[in-house]
């Protein structure tokens, strides 16, 4: 059974970077065409894909959102870290990790919400 | 950039009803398109892919269909847990450009 679960802090400052982290099981981010995303969801918006890491460590970001993310991998911790620098109030939304397939995104973690304000 | 346009933006329909949402792309996707089911507080659920294939564990009554720009999906006699927002996603040139729709929301009648 996979599994993923995000976390990280619910509130941050304008301007802060934010971190969050990934864990998941039931799959190995080792496998050949195996990949973890993140995808995050404005309150009442639609759903918008910022990065995913592949198991060889390809990395790909968001164009609208590069200069701002920095995706990483633990294999031996099964974990992923997603960092976003220059937070803003925009940046407001329920961020989720996602195991990646085939370039289906078949399991979604539960997301954690994150709030931009001072 | 591909750009997808999801309608209508809102569907009221009875229980026991067919519901037909509509996907379309700004070009071609091939039959790279998704299909994701999201309720209140839950996170996405992968309902199509391929532009016609379920998902392991989806019902029958969900089914999908279309190519090139064009694709719909079918729910052939909506449950009480049918009402939810649903995505299409294209996956044909991703990574790094993968675009969702802006979602149709299913509501009860």
């Amino acid at each position: 059974q996979i599994t993923l679960k995000e976390s990280g802090p619910t509130l941050v400052k304008p301007t802060q970077t934010l971190t969050l982290t990934c864990t998941f099981s039931g799959f190995s981010l080792s496998t050949s065409g195996v990949g973890v995303g993140w995808i995050r969801q404005p309150p009442g918006k639609a759903l918008e894909w910022l990065a995913l890491i592949y198991w060889n460590d390809d990395k790909r970001y968001s164009p609208s959102l590069k200069s701002r993310l920095t995706i990483t991998k633990d294999t031996s911790k099964n974990q992923v870290v997603l960092t976003m620098t220059n937070m803003d109030p925009v940046d407001t939304a329920t961020y989720y990790c996602a195991n990646i397939a085939a370039r289906l995104i078949p399991h979604w973690g539960q997301g954690t919400l994150v709030t931009v304000s001072s | 950039e591909i750009v997808m346009t999801q309608s209508p933006a809102t569907l009221s329909v009875s229980p026991g009803e067919r519901a037909t949402l509509s996907c379309r792309a700004s070009q071609s996707v091939s039959s790279n398109l998704a299909w994701y089911q999201q309720k209140p507080g839950q996170a996405p659920r992968l309902l199509i892919y391929g532009a016609s294939t379920r998902a392991t564990g989806i019902p029958a009554r969900f089914s999908g269909s279309g190519s090139g720009t064009e694709f719909t999906l079918t729910i052939s006699s909506l449950q009480s847990e049918d009402f939810a927002v649903y995505y299409c996603q294209q996956y044909n040139n991703w990574p790094p450009r993968s675009t969702f729709g802006p979602g149709t929301k299913v509501d009860i009648k």
